[in-house]
């Protein structure tokens, strides 16, 4: 079945450090993706998407590319800021389109 | 103005009673889901609901059941409740089954 798997975490990084968080998955056909952002106590925001191969998602200084040959979506950032401690899942939509299909989580902690 | 609302935030309950959540969402979308969030942060799909469609994901116990009132509401039931209940339960709806979704801020349940 359809699945993803996004690196352990906790990230710990130091304010203004370029951030990775690799997400591949497994799924029937191209399914749209998304990176979603769980700050501490509250609940789950988009972050950005991607619907198609080589589509690019970004905002708030976030970035991923839907990589089709590699089955990746991993999620990027130039400089991290304290503000961007957060928990962060990658997910598809699975085919039928009744459900998203989270990762497990990366926590991220970014220190001043 | 809030685009999906929960109902209680908190929820503390004893073993082997029944209790409700209650999720409301103004977008105007055709679909809702609940997922359960459990203590490590993992994020599983229990249903998803349109108007037409119940998709129930078959590792949930019958003790859960949805209910849709109208097309904005997806309330959650649970009898007989289990110390496994224990989770943070998110509602979420979209305007079909493979665009992005949009999340509540949460239930915590607490089962004692």
């Amino acid at each position: 079945g359809d699945s993803v798997t996004q690196m352990e975490g906790p990230v710990t990084l130091s304010e203004e450090a370029f951030l990775t968080i690799n997400c591949t998955y497994t799924a029937t056909g191209y399914p749209s993706l998304f990176w979603y952002v769980q700050y501490p106590g509250e609940g789950l925001q988009l972050l950005l998407k991607a619907t198609k191969a080589d589509d690019k998602g970004s905002n708030k200084g976030f970035e991923a590319t839907y990589r089709k040959e590699t089955t990746s979506f991993h999620l990027e950032k130039g400089s991290v800021q304290v503000s961007d401690s957060a928990v962060y899942f990658c997910a598809l939509i699975n085919q039928a389109g009744t459900a998203l299909i989270f990762g497990k989580g990366t926590t991220l902690s970014v220190s001043s | 103005d809030t685009a999906v609302s929960q109902t209680p935030k908190y929820l503390v309950t004893q073993m082997g009673n029944d209790k409700s959540i209650k999720c409301e969402q103004n977008l105007g979308h055709d679909t809702m889901y609940w997922y359960k969030q459990d203590s490590k942060k993992f994020l599983k799909i229990m249903f998803s609901y349109n108007n037409k469609e119940l998709i129930i994901n078959e590792t949930v116990p019958n003790r859960f059941s949805p209910k849709s009132p109208d097309k904005a509401h997806l309330n959650l039931h649970i009898n007989s409740l289990e110390l496994g209940d224990s989770a943070v339960y998110f509602c979420a709806s979209s305007t079909s089954g493979h665009d992005q979704q949009y999340f509540g801020p949460g239930t915590r349940l607490t089962v004692t």
